[in-house]
């Protein structure tokens, strides 16, 4: 079975960005996608948005659409999600999780990573 | 987008008793929906896919059914580490989505 690791929490001030990290290992990295999901304290499950870490292609849900970007780096195994123009209501779990298939279910999450988004 | 519509969103139930947890989706969405388990601190654990096929290591007192809009998530004979927050989530098409969660409780 693969893992995910995730960086650390942080911490940033409305309007700035944030950039979360999500290394891969245990399994061949490139014949599975990423997808993100976050949870704002108390809440449920939100999809962000995935990415195809063999070739970039990236879904994004329509709510973040234009803020996020993920990206993908082979050499690394690593996954990156950016989000830009942070708010308040950005806090959150931030979760990447391996799509079983193409699109499909999520059989495994990295540990989370806590955005705080604070002036 | 589809819609994933969990009930009911608070459930007690008392050890050795059987759950029944239900989602449903705006639209058919096939077989093509899986089940989430998650306890507080963690990350969701990965339980049923494609409407009713364990996981890896799932035990089998968790099953799942339904095809098209309604689904079902049955837990038998509850066990002390079975009381967390269960989540459905379609995947027939983008945005994934996922329901709001039935919470079951001693």
């Amino acid at each position: 079975q693969g893992q995910l690791m995730q960086s650390g929490p942080e911490v940033k001030k409305p309007g700035a960005s944030v950039t979360v990290s999500c290394k891969a290992s245990g399994y061949t990295f490139n014949s599975y996608g990423i997808s993100w999901v976050r949870q704002a304290p108390g809440q449920g499950l939100e999809w962000m948005g995935w990415v195809a870490t063999y070739n970039g292609d990236t879904k994004y849900a329509q709510k973040v659409q234009g803020r996020v970007t993920m990206t993908t780096d082979t050499s690394t195994s690593t996954v990156y999600m950016e989000v830009r123009s942070l708010r308040s209501d950005d806090t959150a779990v931030y979760y990447c999780a391996r799509n079983r298939v193409h699109g499909g279910p999520l059989d495994f999450w990295g540990q989370g990573t806590l955005v705080t988004v604070s002036s | 987008e589809i819609v994933m519509a969990q009930s009911p969103a608070t459930l007690s139930v008392s050890p050795g008793e059987g759950a029944t947890l239900s989602c449903r989706a705006s639209q058919s969405i096939g077989s093509n929906l899986a089940w989430y388990q998650q306890k507080p601190g963690q990350p969701p654990t990965f339980l049923i896919y494609d409407a009713s096929t364990r996981a890896t290591g799932i035990p089998a007192r968790f099953s799942g059914s339904g095809s098209g809009t309604d689904f079902t998530l049955t837990i038998s004979s509850l066990q002390s580490e079975d009381f967390a927050v269960y989540y459905c989530q379609h995947y027939n098409k983008w945005p994934l989505t996922f329901g709001g969660g039935t919470k079951v409780e001693i």
